[in-house]
């Protein structure tokens, strides 16, 4: 399969505790970008790498949430100090270069924080 | 700044009737509009999208959406529905910044 993939799929945690959830998308796309979907909302933009630099971060991304593609292929996105509000499906989706191209979905990761 | 309205949450409709689902959109630029499919469990998987050109854009499964520039509009429609298409379905614009905004979603129900 040379589709997006997430992992962990599922993550359930205690308030407090810190996770990392990372993405490996479609090995020749040089874009990324994480989402946060919460029920009965569509994904919200919470960032954006082109290769390795990390070019654009949304308000929503508070100082707890951290990301990283180090090398310009996987990405890590991590939450400190998880608060239940954290709660939601995060979601990765690559994209080649041009114009046109679409972005790719992966299946995301559902966090639960307790 | 560009957003999305999609104006129902849920869209209930019997097997092989026809179904549109509205989707308006704020922007003072050109955009790319798309529309996405959500399975249970799933993925957003890209169902059309329009770039430019022809107006009207078809997937491969029936589906079509007609970008309408005076109205601000991009609503899915499809002919005949199937129980399959039962689905999470959001619309999405991409303006100068390639950083889509998605609308909150329709829920399409096919009852048999």
């Amino acid at each position: 399969d040379t589709g997006v993939s997430q992992n962990p799929r599922h993550k359930i945690t205690k308030r407090g505790q810190n996770v990392t959830f990372r993405c490996d998308p479609i090995s020749e796309h040089n874009r990324l970008y994480w989402y946060r979907q919460t029920l009965g909302q569509g994904p919200e933009f919470l960032t954006y790498f082109q290769n390795e630099a990390q070019l654009e971060k949304s308000r929503l991304l508070s100082d707890r949430f951290s990301a990283e593609r180090p090398k310009g292929s996987f990405s890590t996105l991590e939450i400190q100090r998880t608060e239940q509000g954290d709660s939601a499906m995060y979601l990765c989706a690559s994209r080649g270069r041009g114009v046109n191209n679409e972005q790719f979905f992966g299946p995301g990761t559902r966090l639960t924080v307790l | 700044a560009q957003s999305v309205t999609q104006l129902d949450s849920q869209v209930p409709v019997f097997e092989e009737a026809p179904v549109e689902l509205r989707c308006n959109y704020s922007s003072s630029v050109s955009v790319y509009l798309f529309w996405y499919v959500q399975y249970p469990n799933q993925g957003l998987q890209l169902l059309l999208k329009y770039l430019s050109g022809s107006t009207l854009v078809e997937s491969i499964n029936g589906f079509e959406a007609e970008f309408n520039k005076s109205q601000t509009s991009f609503h899915l429609r499809k002919p005949s529905v199937h129980i399959s298409d039962t689905a999470e379905y959001f619309c999405a614009v991409i303006e100068g910044s390639y950083i889509p905004t998605f609308g909150r979603g329709t829920s399409l129900i096919v009852h048999p």
